[in-house]
Formats: C-alpha cells, sequence, structure tokens
C-alpha cells in the first residue's frame, strides 16, 4: 500500500516562530489532506490540498503531486497551534485515508 | 465542520463484551468511514460505507461489523472485545464521490478492562 512519511517528527519552537511541517508520499494520489488532533482528540480540517497551494490565516499549504510531497507553513505560532498534525492521503482506486506517523508541535510562550 | 456528531464520547467495557458505536451526519455526507486510532499512533481505515453497502474494508478481523442506516448514520460494533481494540474510534464522512474531503467527528475513546 502507499507509504506515508511526515517529518519532522517533534517540533518545539518558542511563540512567534515560524513552521514547515513537510509530508512525503510514495504514489499517485487523488486527495490529499492536512489535520489538526487537538488535546481531545478531533481532527480538525485544516486543508484538502491534492495539488497547488492554498492559504488561510497563518496557515498555507503547497502539494507538488509530481514530485510527491506536499508542505505545511505555519507562521507566527501560537500556544493553541500545538498538537498532532497530521497528513493523509488516498491514492487512485482506493477509499481509505491513509495517515502519516504525524508531527507533534509544541509552541512555548 | 461538517457537524458529525459521535455518541458515547467515552466507553469502558470488559473483556469478551460487545460495543456499539455511532455516528450521526450532517445532511448532505452520504459516505462514512471508521478509523480505529491507538495512542500515539496515526488513524487506521476500518471499513467504509457506501448508500448501505460496504464499499472497502481495512485489514480488521471480523469482529468489527458496521452498518450504514438510510439517513446515512452509522454504527460500528465490537464483538468479544480485546484488551488491544482500546482505542480512540473515529467517524469519517465524505460525499459519495472518491477522493473527496472527509470530515471527521469528535471520536468515542474505548477502553476495555
Amino acid at each position: 500500500g502507499i507509504q506515508v512519511e511526515q517529518s519532522p517528527p517533534d517540533l518545539i519552537l518558542q511563540e512567534g516562530a515560524n513552521s514547515t511541517l513537510r509530508c512525503n508520499f510514495s504514489d499517485s494520489v487523488n486527495n490529499l489532506q492536512w489535520f489538526h488532533q487537538n488535546p481531545w482528540g478531533q481532527l480538525i480540517n485544516l486543508f484538502y490540498i491534492p495539488s497547488g497551494t492554498k492559504q488561510n490565516g497563518r496557515l498555507s499549504a503547497t502539494t507538488v503531486a509530481t514530485e510527491r510531497y506536499s508542505l505545511l507553513y505555519i507562521s507566527s505560532s501560537q500556544t493553541t497551534d500545538s498538537g498532532v498534525y497530521f497528513c493523509a492521503v488516498i491514492n487512485f482506486g482506493n477509499e481509505k485515508l491513509t495517515f502519516g506517523t504525524g508531527t507533534r508541535l509544541t509552541i512555548i510562550p | 465542520d461538517a457537524g458529525v456528531t459521535q455518541s458515547p464520547t467515552h466507553l469502558i467495557k470488559t473483556r469478551g463484551q460487545q460495543v456499539t458505536l455511532r455516528c450521526s451526519p450532517k445532511s448532505g455526507h452520504d459516505t462514512v468511514s471508521w478509523y480505529q486510532q491507538a495512542l500515539g499512533q496515526g488513524p487506521q481505515f476500518i471499513f467504509q460505507y457506501y448508500e448501505e453497502e460496504e464499499r472497502q474494508r481495512g485489514n480488521f478481523p471480523d469482529r468489527f461489523s458496521g452498518h450504514q442506516f438510510p439517513n446515512y448514520s452509522s454504527e460500528l460494533n465490537v464483538n468479544a472485545l480485546l484488551l488491544g481494540d482500546s482505542a480512540l474510534y473515529l467517524c469519517a464522512l465524505g460525499r459519495g464521490g472518491r477522493g473527496t474531503e472527509a470530515f471527521f467527528g469528535q471520536g468515542t475513546r474505548l477502553t476495555v478492562v
């Protein structure tokens, strides 16, 4: 099956810093989503981005489908950005989301 | 937020018992998938239902079964619970077409003792 790798696994930053999270995948995809999982377990949709670039406030994402990677940018980090960030993909001919191992982001005041 | 409601939010069961988890969708979302998330890991796909039929199944034993009702709500049933079934169970909704955006509920945290 498709492999999804995220890096870095852990990231600790000071409030106000910028960060880049990376997601590599091993096959062509027709769905790529970024999620933020809060401490209560809720997966919050950040971006649906099988290709191209999108921005939403301090967050933006870029997926280069031909090179099989996606990047999530967080600018001016806030403590509320802390949590685990997951990238998940669906490859062609499949129905399921395959999740990466996640990046745990900790923002220190 | 697709307004996905899961119930119950927390549950404690004894090994060997059976459990039913529920997912109630917001209108317009006709595809439901279930995922299991063990502590410290990413969610793992259990199965997906569309038009009341199981469309795809992940690598889970037959003890895990599901159902989708005509109003698109869904149930996940797990029989003969094992300690290893302790996890967060997540329901995800989509809209029919393959590869469309998925929206998750808040999850049910199941503890098997």
